[in-house]
């Protein structure tokens, strides 16, 4: 059982590059979400999913795009890489819709020069 | 903004003290109490998830309770042993789900041999 997995594990982009963050889930979980940590601060929800198909915003979600498309995969975009989204992003998932209980990933480290 | 605080930020024990943390959080319209265990070069893992005021969860030596009137929480570890060394985070659900986590700081702990 693989859980939450994340790719690539680490990331060096230049300014104005995009590129997108994997994460899939084999455990049939409805919920998923990404989170980013940066130091000196608690762990920020980007962007949730309770469901294939629905998405809604986090605390931080400008810069970032996601979409749902199954329930397995729950992919993170950055359009237009800014050194300020230089940071670890997580992602997570929850057997239940309402968040209970979540699973995290091993991480992704980004740096945007 | 609403801030989940927690004390202390760290501490060194000796192998074979007890110990406990603290979680404070606004008691306004709480959902859930969440602790979790983050070791380094790891992702974090569930401990509990306290919904009840007067709640207490134990699991092994590590064991947690819940005031939910006064917006805190413990976390207290019997006998700390080295594989206990590990940050401890807390996060608040709110408004009746625990999608959109509000999470603590942490408290870094190292348990010396």
């Amino acid at each position: 059982n693989a859980g939450v997995t994340q790719t690539p594990k680490f990331q060096v982009l230049k300014t104005g590059q995009s590129m997108t963050l994997q994460c899939a889930q084999d455990m049939n979980h409805e919920y998923m979400s990404w989170y980013r940590q940066d130091p000196g601060m608690g762990l920020r929800l980007i962007h949730y999913s309770v469901g294939a198909g629905i998405t809604d915003q986090g605390e931080v979600p400008n810069g970032y795009n996601v979409s749902r498309s199954t329930t397995e995969d729950f992919p993170l975009r950055l359009l237009s890489a800014a050194p300020s989204q230089t940071s670890v992003y997580f992602c997570a998932s929850s057997y239940d819709p309402r968040g209970n209980i979540q699973y995290f990933g091993a991480g992704t480290r980004l740096s945007v020069l | 903004i609403l801030n989940v605080e927690q004390s202390p930020q760290s501490l060194h024990v000796q192998e074979g003290d007890s110990t406990n943390f603290t979680c404070s959080f606004p008691s306004s319209n709480f959902y859930a109490l969440h602790w979790y265990r983050w070791e380094t070069a790891k992702s974090p893992e569930a401990l509990f998830v306290m919904t009840l005021n007067g709640d207490e969860k134990k699991k092994g030596r590590i064991s947690a309770t819940l005031n939910t009137k006064e917006g805190y929480s413990y976390l207290y570890i019997k006998g700390s042993q080295p594989e206990d060394s590990a940050t401890y985070l807390c996060a608040l659900g709110q408004d009746g789900n625990n999608r959109k986590l509000i999470w603590g700081l942490g408290t870094s702990l190292g348990v010396n041999p």
